[in-house]
């Protein structure tokens, strides 16, 4: 699976989008972009992925650069409860996972 | 949609005994199930890959006579720590795979938090 790059941790105010990068420069075209967060002590949520796309959910919306070398999850009105590691992933269609150290995202009032 | 659980959600046992974990894909049948471990303050490290009906495939360093896998139904895998000591105290979570149109989502159990004492 290719490498991702993403920020240790960021801090976003409440109410505000909060936009989380993440390069994957060695990305390959068959290779999907998943993002998944992990509130403190539970499993990991599966958020949203895509292709070439950009796609949206309720959740949250994922724009993907048109080389696919990164992408952004933006989650339009963060909220204390939105505070959690967030993993970007790459990966082959129905390969197993590979999660790195992800963003901690810290949500304030 | 989309739900797994896992059960138990905590256990404790001492060291030298076994314990098993259950997981279920409760509305969907899982083409796949993967088995994940977590230490405190590090990321989710994969243990093992497992089909229903075939033996699972364990990630180098994972010894698969101590973590064993059965994946006895499309719904169901269990993950079996035998004779567990206090390393073996962990987060332990699973995921259930499931095709959605044309790619794959998978999606986790809320974790089995296991204490050997």
């Amino acid at each position: 699976d290719a490498k991702t790059t993403q920020p240790p941790s960021m801090d976003c105010a409440e109410g505000r989008a909060a936009n989380l990068p993440c390069n994957h420069s060695t990305i390959s075209g068959n290779e999907y972009v998943y993002w998944y967060r992990q509130i403190h002590s539970q499993g990991p949520q599966y958020i949203i992925h895509g292709l070439k796309n950009n796609e949206t959910n309720e959740m949250a919306s994922l724009i993907i650069t048109e080389d696919r070398k990164s992408s952004t999850l933006i989650l339009p009105h963060a909220t204390l409860r939105d505070t959690a590691v967030y993993y970007c992933i790459v990966r082959a269609n129905d390969y197993k996972l590979s999660f790195g150290a992800g963003t901690t995202v810290t949500v304030r009032a | 949609g989309a739900v797994v659980s896992q059960h138990p959600s905590w256990v404790i046992c001492k060291s030298g005994t076994s314990v098993k974990i259950e997981c279920r894909s409760l509305d969907f049948q899982a083409t796949t199930m993967f088995w994940y471990r977590q230490f405190p303050k590090q990321s989710l490290m994969l243990m093992a890959t497992s089909n229903e009906g075939s033996k699972a495939t364990y990630e180098q360093g994972v010894e698969k006579d101590k973590f064993l896998i059965n994946h006895a139904s499309l719904t169901l895998s269990t993950l079996t720590v035998t004779s567990a000591h206090p390393e073996d105290s962990s987060f332990y979570i699973c995921s259930a795979s499931r095709l959605a149109l044309s790619s794959y989502e998978q999606y986790f159990g809320p974790g089995t938090r296991l204490t050997v004492t």
